[in-house]
């Protein structure tokens, strides 16, 4: 999987800090917004979603922040861990069952 | 142990020779799917399946087709394989009866063609 990250954007935090990784989704109408990890080597591994009717979600050290005026999605890692280490694709849907659009991904790095 | 399995897990192979690549999951899910990976394009549909016989176009379906015989096995077909096509591959499923969107990913197809 080393190859598929060449292009990614990176973000580079310290190991302790809070990492917040942002994603600008394309469709105004889509229902569910995902955000999936992806460790080296691995499948995508589902972290959190959220409905369009909320703006926020909370999970186990995660967040996720919705904005539907900007069509923007923001993933909050609190305390950010060496093993949090991995790309972060944000996904969108239309409607239940219905097909996955994903982002690009943003790499991140936690640095000791 | 509930998973996702692909195999192979790698192939080279030369362009125009028929190749099948198989997924198989054993959580009795109605819904699977099959993504390409390439670098600076993140995960892109090709096709998906809502229930057996039921098959649908994602985004990049041109050069694949599908089968979904048995709930569990959803075969990825590339019939005329093209250098294009070289890439990592994902088989998904997820389940009606819960959120859609909690897909289970399979470990991945690499994907070489001459």
């Amino acid at each position: 999987g080393e190859s598929v990250g060449l292009h990614l954007p990176t973000l580079s935090v310290q190991e302790g800090d809070n990492s917040i990784i942002n994603c600008a989704y394309s469709n105004s109408a889509s229902d569910y917004f995902i955000w999936y990890k992806q460790e080296s080597g691995k499948g995508p591994q589902f972290i959190i979603d959220i409905r369009s009717n909320m703006d926020k979600r909370q999970g186990q050290r995660v967040t996720v922040l919705l904005n539907k005026t900007v069509k923007h999605l923001s993933l909050q890692i609190a305390a950010t861990q060496p093993g949090d280490s991995a790309v972060y694709f944000c996904a969108e849907t239309l409607a239940f069952a219905s097909k996955l659009t994903f982002g690009t991904g943003t790499r991140l790095q936690v640095t000791l | 142990e509930a998973q996702v399995t692909q195999n192979p897990r790698y192939l080279i192979t030369v362009t125009g020779k028929k190749l099948t690549v198989t997924c198989s999951q054993n959580m009795n899910h109605e819904y699977m799917s099959w993504y390409r990976q390439d670098p600076g394009l993140g995960l892109r549909q090709i096709y998906y399946s809502m229930n057996v016989e039921v098959t649908d176009k994602g985004d990049v379906p041109e050069g694949y087709k599908v089968s979904r015989k048995e709930k569990r096995n959803f075969p990825l077909i590339l019939e005329s394989p093209s250098p294009n096509q070289t890439s990592l591959y994902f088989c998904a499923s997820s389940s009606q009866r819960e959120r859609v969107n909690t897909q289970y990913f399979g470990p991945g197809t690499r994907l070489t063609v001459l």
